[in-house]
């Protein structure tokens, strides 16, 4: 059971946009920690690819947005295309559990 | 070029003990703003993070696992070992080495950088 909560899947056409949401509570992103999006291709280690909550690292296209509200947190990617198929985990940090690098269980983005 | 490598063993017996290295270069962890750290995954399963070790040697550790986890880094500091005793077949996984980089409070930080993992297997 993961401390933050995703939508196991997710799913769209090339073109579309999708949206995967990741909930927390007053102990981590709630309590004003910052969220972060890492992207895992298959077959390979996970990406930083968005971080602070709305910012993207070098060389990451702009479909891929992020924003926080409250104790809950979203990834946007817009105009979807084929490699962006992959699975997508938020982290944020939580203070009820002695300072924990706490993950979501990930959201399996399935391009139709 | 920032690279981080692990290595260690891919077979382990339950109850032994892993010993795990994360090599890396381009960086130093003796920079303000900077902590390297691990973090595993069971196979088809989510992400969990173990382990840091942060610039100031300050460390921390997953609460569920920290009786049995142990973080250093060498004199040099361009490697930084996890032990973890009593391995159990639920402990198979690939370990990530992973650099944890933000400014500001350490509570915000996130891991910019990820080693290509390395998978191990518990069993007899």
């Amino acid at each position: 059971q993961s401390v933050l909560t995703q939508p196991p899947s997710v799913s769209g056409a090339p073109g579309q946009r999708v949206t995967i949401s990741c909930t927390g509570s007053s102990s981590n992103i709630g309590a004003g920690f910052d969220v972060h999006w890492y992207q895992q291709l298959p077959g390979t280690a996970p990406k930083l690819l968005i971080y602070a909550n709305r910012n993207r690292p070098s060389g990451v296209p702009d479909r891929f947005s992020g924003s926080k509200s409250g104790t809950s947190a979203s990834l946007v990617i817009t105009g979807l295309q084929a490699e962006d198929e992959a699975d997508y985990y938020c982290q944020s940090y939580d203070n009820s559990l002695s300072g924990s690098r706490v993950f979501g269980g990930g959201t399996k983005l399935t391009v139709l | 070029q920032i690279t981080l490598k692990e290595s260690g063993p891919t077979l382990v017996k339950p109850t032994q003990t892993l010993t795990l290295t994360c090599t890396f270069s381009g960086f130093s962890l003796s920079s303000h703003g900077v902590g390297v750290g691990w973090i595993r995954q069971p196979p088809g399963k989510a992400l969990e993070w173990l382990a840091l070790i942060y610039w100031d040697d300050d460390k921390r550790y997953s609460p569920s696992l920290k009786s049995r986890l142990t973080i250093t880094t060498d004199a040099s500091k361009n490697q930084v070992v996890l032990a973890m005793t009593n391995l159990d077949p639920v402990d198979t996984a690939t370990y990530y080495c992973v650099r944890l980089y933000g400014s500001g409070n350490y509570e915000h930080w996130y891991f910019d950088l990820w080693g290509r993992g390395t998978l191990v297997t518990v069993s007899s």
